[in-house]
């Protein structure tokens, strides 16, 4: 069964560190990764997403994230990270052309002032 | 634009009853997505609606049921409520199936089942 591994369920960063969340799903064939974002009180909200092509993905907010194909994996990165970066990041992946996603456990990211 | 709304915000039931969920998606949105999120797991797809029709479902046991009404508004109903049921039950819109249109998410039911 397909199945998306979030590495870290929590991460304590201070501001202006760096940040990479990982990504690992299962599936072998062609994919639709997505990462999203769910700030304290908030809805969830899309960060980004990766299609085809560039297989480095700029999302809102300086987010980025790799596509690596051979290793499965859909890294979500920012290079200096904020106090109001503070929220729960969810991966999520399908093979499908609509939104049946299957979905990491999410990472709780809390960022010190 | 008013976002995706659930209601209720919080739900008390007992086991065995049945629990009905609602969903009111986009304006506009014509696919509506359920997905379950359990304390400590990942979301999981239970159903996807399009048009009025059932699209497509989860691996859930078919206790787990729901419908589209005309105005695209949709219902998720548990029936024969367990313990296990107890989670937090979100809703999604997109304006359609396509996953060139994003799909936005409201801000979830919480079931707790005692």
């Amino acid at each position: 069964a397909q199945s998306v591994s979030q590495h870290n369920h929590h991460v304590i960063l201070s501001e202006a560190a760096s940040l990479e969340l990982g990504c690992n799903y299962s599936y072998g064939g062609t994919v639709n990764l997505f990462w999203y974002v769910q700030y304290p009180g908030q809805h969830l909200q899309l960060l980004l997403k990766y299609f085809s092509g560039d297989p480095l993905v700029k999302g809102i907010k300086g987010f980025e994230a790799e596509f690596i194909k051979s290793k499965f994996s859909f890294n979500l990165r920012k290079p200096s990270v904020q106090w109001s970066d503070t929220a729960e990041y969810f991966c999520a992946v399908n093979k499908a052309s609509n939104y049946q996603l299957i979905w990491g456990a999410g990472t709780k990211l809390i960022i010190k002032p | 634009e008013a976002g995706v709304t659930q209601s209720p915000t919080h739900l008390i039931k007992t086991r065995g009853q049945q629990a009905t969920l609602r969903c009111s998606p986009i304006s506009g949105h014509t696919s509506v997505y359920w997905y379950q999120q359990a304390l400590g797991l990942g979301l999981q797809f239970l159903l996807w609606y399009d048009e009025g029709e059932e699209r497509n479902r989860g691996n859930f046991p078919p206790r787990f049921s729901g419908r589209q009404f005309p105005n695209y508004s949709s219902e998720l109903n548990v029936n024969a409520l367990e313990l296990e049921d107890s989670a937090l039950y979100l809703c999604a819109s997109s304006l359609g199936w396509d996953l060139n249109t994003e799909a936005f998410f409201g801000q979830g039911t919480r079931l707790t089942v005692v």
